[in-house]
């Protein structure tokens, strides 16, 4: 069975350090990846989106994600964390073949202490 | 503006009390899927759309309904609304599956 895993719910850094959210998935087939984003109240945003091209991905504000497949990973990363950064980011993955679901992870809310 | 639409944003309403949430996208997209966010859960799928009069479950299609009757249109329905059915519901749309999805603001329901 396919699935996400997002492997924290919460991350907290401070103002201009590094973010690293984690993403593993499961999939028999090559997969299209995506993160996005959730601000409070507001709908989802699309961070950036990985379809079998280059494996490092960058995307608005500053975040890249790299696909490992070796490792089943689509990490996303920013080097400086700005306090416009705290929100909830989601992993989503979306099948190859004739399948059209897309499989989200529970997410990972971050917070940016000043 | 490429836009997503839900109506309406905030819903109160009783048990077995029928109930629409609409959504239209003005993108000419083809697919047009519904979620719910649930808290530690993330969005789950309860139903797509691939194209007009063609639907098909997500993973929790139990208690709902959807049409697609126009291309622009995606009305979600809750014939016999439940508790468990509060929830935060999201639509979305693109051109397809594997491209970029587009949502809606949101409709936060309850069920008394």
């Amino acid at each position: 069975a396919q699935s996400v895993t997002q492997l924290d719910s919460h991350v907290s850094v401070s103002e201009g350090t590094p973010v690293l959210l984690r993403c593993n998935y499961s999939s028999s087939y090559s997969p299209s990846l995506f993160w996005y984003v959730q601000h409070p109240n507001k709908g989802l945003q699309l961070l950036l989106k990985y379809t079998s091209a280059a494996t490092l991905v960058k995307g608005i504000n500053g975040f890249e994600a790299e696909f490992k497949k070796s490792e089943t990973s689509f990490h996303l990363t920013k080097p400086s964390a700005h306090m416009s950064d705290a929100a909830e980011y989601f992993c989503v993955v979306s099948l190859a073949g004739s399948s059209y679901k897309l499989i989200f992870g529970s997410g990972t809310r971050l917070l940016v202490r000043p | 503006e490429a836009q997503v639409t839900q109506n309406p944003r905030y819903l109160i309403t009783v048990t077995g009390k029928k109930l629409t949430v609409t959504c239209s996208q003005n993108m000419n997209h083809e697919y047009m899927s519904w979620y719910r966010q649930d808290p530690g859960l993330g969005l789950r799928q309860i139903y797509y759309s691939m194209n007009v009069e063609v639907t098909d479950k997500g993973d929790v299609p139990e208690g709902y309904k959807v049409s697609r009757k126009e291309k622009r249109n995606f009305p979600l329905i809750l014939e016999s609304p439940s508790p468990n059915q509060t929830s935060l519901y999201f639509c979305a749309s693109s051109y397809g599956a594997k491209n970029i999805q587009y949502f809606g603001a949101g409709t936060r329901l309850s069920v008394l």
